[in-house]
């Protein structure tokens, strides 16, 4: 069955670069209608949503983060990716990435398990 | 968007039904059939429970139930089990094409 895995580095220099792979497998990220997610979760605290992307990389953002968000998909590797700029401890959160059943959904029916990522000089 | 409101805890005791709703506005919940609840675990990945408002994917037990009136959703949880002791998540489409999350409501079972 199709899963998803966040891979990354876990901690990340203040004013620099937060990047995050999420590898798909199972499955193909062109399959049906889907569109892939980045969602994060500050320790103890709430989930936030990111963006989403399809396999044409067409790409919808949390306009909160929109100047700071990069979502972009490598179809031939399967990967899709986050780049988060100009970090700051407030980014600190485990970020999980998932798949959202088509655009006109705006559900996520599977999630990778996560990944903790700490913004810390 | 501000995120969706939701009580920070509720409990009940085993058997018993529970609800948490998941307050919005007229650019999300109360436009769109678009609401769904996720299930989260300490130290795990969110589960999604109920999507577009009434529908459980397959595999989910038939005591959860979902619920719209206006700008207010609603999970319902009947015969609680000590298993679902955890926290539970709303979310909704957003006008402007964007997902917002409640703040998440934490379980008791007494």
């Amino acid at each position: 069955q199709v899963q998803l895995q966040e891979s990354g580095p876990g901690l990340v220099k203040p004013s620099e670069t937060l990047s995050l792979i999420c590898t798909v497998s199972g499955g193909s990220i062109s399959a049906s209608d889907y569109y892939w997610a980045w969602i994060r979760q500050p320790p103890g605290k709430g989930l936030e949503w990111l963006g989403i992307i399809n396999d044409s990389g067409r790409t919808y953002h949390n306009a909160s983060l929109r100047s700071r968000v990069t979502i972009s998909v490598d179809t031939s590797n399967n990967q899709f990716s986050l780049r988060l700029n100009s970090a700051t401890a407030a980014d600190s959160a485990v970020y999980y990435c998932a798949r959202q059943v088509g655009y006109g959904s705006w559900y996520l029916d599977l999630w990778g398990r996560g990944t903790l990522v700490s913004v810390s000089s | 968007q501000s995120a969706l409101t939701q009580p920070a805890s509720v409990s009940g005791s085993p058997g018993q039904s529970i609800t948490i709703s998941c307050t919005g506005t007229s650019s999300n919940v109360g436009s769109f059939n678009l609401v769904s609840w996720y299930q989260q675990h300490p130290d795990k990945a969110p589960k999604l429970i109920i999507y577009e408002v009434t529908k459980r994917p397959s595999g989910v037990s038939d005591r959860f139930s979902g619920s719209k009136s206006g700008n207010t959703a609603s999970l319902t949880i009947s015969g609680l089990q000590a298993e679902d002791e955890t926290f539970y998540y709303c979310s909704s489409y957003a006008r402007g094409d964007s997902l917002i999350f409640g703040g998440g409501t934490k379980l008791t079972v007494l």
